[in-house]
């Protein structure tokens, strides 16, 4: 069964407080590790589709990697804009039967 | 990224009726859509995926004839709650995978918060 841990559950930075977000995984047939920003009362906004190990992708303030068994998803100088749940997501292989599986997300808050 | 639309964003409905919720691709045909529920202060449950053109796969323990899900083009899909009730009360998310033919990516809507009273 695919398994996707995602810690600390809950971290609160000051502004310009860097740290990092991990997503450890257990998946046969990766077929992509997805990172989404949700806000309250929202739908998940995309972030990062990462495949391979060793891929980093970046946009902004955040950056994403890759390994065979976890992700980080590293905040840079954080501001309070960035507040918000981080959820990280598996998807596995199997044609039409494609799907994601998600951890629980790790609630993001970010003092001015 | 591409743009899913879902409607309608709030619904409070009473107990014994049925709703509709409405999940549309916009600048993209999906052949996949996804139906997730999330409760409060917890992760997306998947319920279904929805094939354009064919019955939609059932998570275990999601009620089939409860939660009925038509997905009659490659833009839209529907959720339809059936005879709701307080329990059904939740946050219904849909997704649409768009595929490239060598990569996959999930774009999400922006959420449904059925009440049912």
């Amino acid at each position: 069964e695919d398994q996707v841990t995602q810690s600390p559950e809950a971290l609160r930075l000051q502004e310009g407080e860097s740290s990092s977000l991990n997503c450890s995984y257990t998946v046969s047939g990766l077929r992509g590790l997805f990172w989404y920003r949700q806000d309250p009362g929202k739908g998940p906004e995309f972030l990062f589709t990462l495949y391979s190990a060793g891929e980093e992708k970046e946009k902004e303030r955040l950056k994403a990697t890759l390994t065979k068994k976890e992700s980080f998803l590293h905040i840079t100088a954080p501001k309070p804009e960035d507040s918000a749940t981080y959820l990280c997501a598996v998807g596995r292989s199997g044609g039409s039967n494609y799907k994601l599986t998600f951890g629980k997300g790790t609630l993001l808050t970010v003092n001015p | 990224g591409a743009v899913v639309s879902q409607h309608p964003s709030r619904v409070i409905c009473k107990s014994g009726t049925s709703v509709k919720i409405e999940c549309r691709s916009l600048d993209f045909q999906a052949t996949t859509m996804f139906w997730y529920r999330q409760f409060p202060k917890q992760s997306l449950m998947l319920m279904a995926t929805s094939n354009e053109g064919s019955k939609a796969t059932y998570e275990q323990g999601v009620e089939k004839d409860k939660f009925l899900i038509n997905h009659a083009s490659l833009t839209l899909s529907t959720l339809t709650v059936t005879s709701a009730h307080p329990e059904d009360s939740s946050f219904y998310i849909c997704s649409a995978r768009k595929w490239d033919n060598r990569h996959t990516e999930a774009f999400f809507g922006q959420g449904t918060r059925l009440t049912v009273v």
